[in-house]
């Protein structure tokens, strides 16, 4: 069974470009959560959808958008690059909520990321 | 407040001993998962562990172990008998099933010393 899988490997942008990551989830995964990792630091959220919808975003300017399509996967966007905007992106999926509501032990799978160079 | 805390930023270790990495967390929900991640330097995550609150044995895995406090709310990784290979970064991390929210600490930066 594959697991997440998250393309490209590694994107190398100038500042005020758009880039755009893309993100397949476990087969059976309807939520999908995007995680931004700069150097050395920890794990920042950033978007959680589940079965389409944007559930919850975490402290990022409008600029960092993305959706999920009707295969569950994902897709992110950053808007007008800034140099800060370098990190590791990391995309996660799990069972949703409509099957993993009142669950406590379902846990992330992650994929490995995209790097994400601003120059 | 911080759902969950890590206030180790790095830890050294002897090989062959062992280690305590701290957790502690924050909920007001009587059910919630906790799990440890580790991230190598390869930048992937890797689950490692995971306790559920409700839980009344302290969850092992071969060499790692979870001191779950529940009174106090933490939940340290114990690596046993470090290896080389355990040198990397450790997240905790929750999930409270309402709303299917995880949350993550800002992890600890283990290193093992020959």
């Amino acid at each position: 069974e594959a697991g997440v899988t998250q393309s490209p490997t590694h994107l190398i942008k100038t500042r005020g470009q758009q880039a755009t990551l893309r993100c397949s989830p476990i087969s059976g995964h309807t939520s999908v959560y995007w995680y931004q990792q700069a150097l050395g630091l920890g794990l920042q959220f950033l978007l959680w959808y589940d079965e389409g919808e944007e559930r919850n975003r975490g402290n990022f300017p409008p600029r960092f958008s993305g959706r999920q399509f009707p295969n569950y996967s994902s897709e992110l966007n950053v808007n007008a690059l800034e140099l800060e905007d370098s990190a590791l992106y990391l995309c996660a999926s799990s069972l949703g909520r409509a099957l993993a509501g009142g669950v406590t032990n379902e846990k992330l799978f992650f994929g490995s990321g995209t790097q994400l160079s601003v120059l | 407040a911080q759902k969950i805390t890590q206030t180790q930023p790095g830890m050294f270790v002897q090989e062959k001993e062992a280690v305590t990495l701290d957790c502690t967390y924050d909920t007001s929900d009587p059910s919630y998962g906790l799990f440890w991640y580790k991230q190598p330097s390869s930048g992937e995550m890797i689950f490692l562990i995971y306790q559920g609150s409700y839980d009344q044995q302290n969850a092992t895995e071969g060499r790692y172990s979870l001191n779950f406090q529940k009174a106090r709310k933490s939940a340290n990784l114990v690596i046993s008998a470090s290896q080389l290979g355990d040198s990397a970064m450790y997240f905790c991390a929750m999930r409270e099933p309402t709303g299917n929210q995880f949350y993550f600490g800002t992890g600890t930066s283990l290193t093992v010393i020959p």
